[in-house]
């Protein structure tokens, strides 16, 4: 069958760095989204990686290994506002997205 | 400005009646998505549209209809409700850009009793 692994909840400080892990296990492999939704609201695009490696962007990277079936999402400097859930997802050989769980990350002063 | 509008966002219903959820999107996005997100578990697709007047089934169909006559709207309809149901349910689009990422609508938040 098809997953997308990532922890249920992390928590860091506020000004700190915190890398939000996600593996998967997906009938072939077209990319790998990373989407950011905070309490009761629509999940927004963060960012898309199609070949190993950083994508860097701002405060936000995300690194992918395929052959590991590997990718994190790195946030810096936390401000309070990135307080909410980060979704991972995989589209598949068929195109279709594969969505974790997400993972719900807890911003302390 | 520009997006995806869904209608209501909150509803309580009983148990068999016939719901419609609305979703329209003025970006011209050829591909339209219905999802539900429940406590726990990953998005979950149950319709989509790659174009006007073509739909398919995703992942959990059972009890759910879609219908897609232009390419601004896309309804989804639950027949007769059950409390399973029970969901936040969202409407998405893509189309045009690179990275194929979705654009969601806010959500609707149905409850069947």
């Amino acid at each position: 069958g098809q997953n997308i692994d990532q922890p249920t909840e992390m928590t860091a400080t506020e000004g700190a760095i915190v890398q939000i892990n996600c593996t998967y296990q997906t009938s072939g492999f077209n990319g790998l989204f990373w989407y950011q939704q905070h309490a009761g609201e629509a999940p927004t695009f963060l960012s898309y990686n199609v070949l190993d490696g950083l994508e860097e962007k701002g405060r936000f990277s995300s690194f992918l290994s395929r052959s590991k079936g590997y990718s994190y999402l790195l946030l810096k400097e936390l401000q309070m506002k990135d307080s909410a859930s980060y979704l991972c997802a995989v589209e598949d050989s068929n195109y279709q997205l594969i969505w974790g769980a997400g993972t719900k990350l807890i911003i302390k002063p | 400005i520009a997006g995806i509008t869904q209608a209501p966002t909150s509803q309580i219903l009983a148990a068999g009646r016939r719901m419609t959820l609305r979703c329209t999107q003025d970006m011209r996005h050829n591909a339209m998505y219905w999802y539900r997100q429940d406590l726990g578990l990953g998005l979950r697709l149950i319709h989509y549209s790659n174009t006007a007047g073509t739909t398919g089934k995703g992942e959990v169909p059972d009890g759910y209809s879609v219908s897609r006559a232009n390419t601004d709207d896309f309804p989804l309809t639950l027949a007769s409700a059950v409390p399973s149901q029970t969901s936040v349910y969202f409407c998405a689009s893509s189309g045009g850009e690179d990275t194929g990422e979705l654009f969601f609508g806010e959500g609707s938040r149905l409850t069947v009793l």
